[in-house]
């Protein structure tokens, strides 16, 4: 079951520009975590934000939780070639539930 | 170095071959899952583990197997393979299953085929 959805699927840019990648959700939760992966490679924790939480920042990457829409959103300013990944959210259900679900993930692209 | 290992990294076999995944990690986690990854469907949790000898099944368990005899490894078995089967399967661990700190960490992932 797919809980946490990312948009848009696919996001083109410039070097330096930013970047922003929305998930929403349907059920409520207790966090939300959003993972890097590079192509073919495991998944990179980024960020964990907790439902009371509205915002969190990590270097040049900013959290925010809407919990009142069931959406969260992903900034990466400032943008590298490094940069370059898929990014997936990850819902862990309020309710007892044990299974963090992932969506599809955003692919971003950073040209240099 | 707190890692999650997996082995193989690479499997082409053929169908009914029984095979195991392996997946091992250093860090005295006590919760540990696995994944598959499909093109247009992304991570699908197949099993997960809340400790030794406690296992559950995730949204799509049907064709796997896992235990867990120690903490540190959660083997995925594959009693007989199938083509749908083909998929790219991550393990993850976790220091736990609390609200703060269920952040995953992922094995480099197995790319298996399945002829």
């Amino acid at each position: 079951s797919q809980q946490g959805e990312e948009d848009p699927q696919a996001l083109s840019i410039q070097e330096g520009e930013n970047a922003t990648m929305n998930c929403s959700y349907k059920t409520s939760i207790n966090n939300l975590q959003w993972y890097r992966q590079n192509s073919g490679r495991g998944l990179v924790h980024l960020i964990l934000i907790r439902s009371n939480e509205r915002e969190k920042h990590s270097g040049r990457l900013r959290v925010t939780l809407d919990t009142s829409k069931k959406s969260s959103s992903l900034l990466i300013t400032a943008s590298r070639a490094a940069d370059t990944a898929s990014y997936f959210c990850a819902t862990r259900a309020s309710g007892g539930s044990y299974i963090p679900t992932f969506g599809r993930g955003t692919s971003l692209i950073v040209h240099p | 170095e707190a890692q999650v290992t997996q082995n193989p990294r690479y499997l082409i076999t053929v169908t009914g071959k029984k095979l195991t995944v392996t997946c091992s990690q250093n860090m005295n986690h006590e919760y540990m899952s696995w994944y598959r990854q499909d093109p247009g469907l992304g991570l699908r949790q197949i099993y997960y583990s809340m400790n030794v000898e406690v296992t559950d099944k995730g949204d799509v368990p049907e064709g796997y197997k896992v235990s867990r005899k120690e903490k540190r490894n959660f083997p995925l078995i594959l009693e007989s393979p199938s083509p749908n089967q083909t998929s790219l399967y991550f393990c993850a661990s976790s220091l736990s299953l609390k609200i703060s700190t269920d952040t995953q960490y992922f094995g480099p992932g197995t790319r298996l085929t399945v002829l």
